[in-house]
């Protein structure tokens, strides 16, 4: 079956600017999260949606917001871009809250 | 405050021989534990995982040790291969957080040939 797919790849936007990423889960998983990378912090919890409801968020400013559809789809906003949000966002499914994650491919995101 | 920790950023060893990767964590509400493995450009694949009711789960080449007093694991691969060349993180997370899982800085393993 096909895994979790992040949209786009990479992308670079300037500071100031607000982009939307977006995540396709494994077909029946309601469970979605994303994480940020970053070189300095690792991996960093973000937020977790299951069947259209934050049901978990991290310690992250008010600037990273996401949403999930009806049909499990996640996207995630940040708004004001800083050069510090330079990151590999990576989105992960699963059947169920808990347990182990399927990880998308994340996308590059790059702020000049 | 770093509640999962792995201390060693890189770790070498021989094509065949034991690759043994540690984890302490600090947050004794932890109670479930999971191991990934993570190659460049690619999104973290899932390894193994161990519930606080075990002490120990085997799949295949690897195995992971749970040692709750200590607030330690680790993951043995055994034989190691090139292949196994990748990041490894250790993540936890606790029943009430659900899905929210803490990750550790990770380690670079490198398996000569």
């Amino acid at each position: 079956k096909a895994g979790v797919t992040q949209t786009p790849r990479y992308l670079i936007k300037t500071r100031g600017q607000q982009v939307t990423l977006s995540c396709s889960p494994i077909s029946g998983h309601r469970s979605v999260s994303w994480y940020q990378q970053t070189p300095g912090q690792g991996l960093q919890f973000l937020f977790e949606y299951f069947s259209e409801t934050q049901r978990n968020k991290g310690n992250f400013p008010g600037r990273f917001s996401g949403r999930q559809f009806s049909n499990s789809r996640s996207e995630m906003n940040v708004s004001t871009l800083e050069l510090g949000d330079s990151a590999l966002y990576l989105c992960a499914s699963s059947s169920r809250t808990g347990g182990s994650y399927t990880f998308g491919s994340g996308t590059r995101l790059t702020v000049v | 405050d770093q509640q999962v920790k792995q201390n060693s950023p890189s770790l070498s060893v021989q094509e065949g021989r034991i690759s043994i990767l540690n984890c302490d964590y600090t947050n004794s509400m932890f109670d479930y534990f999971l191991w990934y493995k993570k190659y460049p450009a690619e999104g973290p694949t899932f390894l193994i995982s161990i519930s606080s009711i075990k002490d120990k789960n085997e799949d295949g080449r690897f195995t992971v040790f749970l040692n709750k007093s200590a607030k330690h694991l680790s993951l043995h691969i055994v034989p190691s291969q090139p292949g196994d060349s990748a990041v490894y993180f250790c993540a936890a997370s606790e029943e009430t957080s659900g899905s929210r899982l803490t990750f550790g800085e990770g380690t670079q393993l490198t398996v000569n040939p």
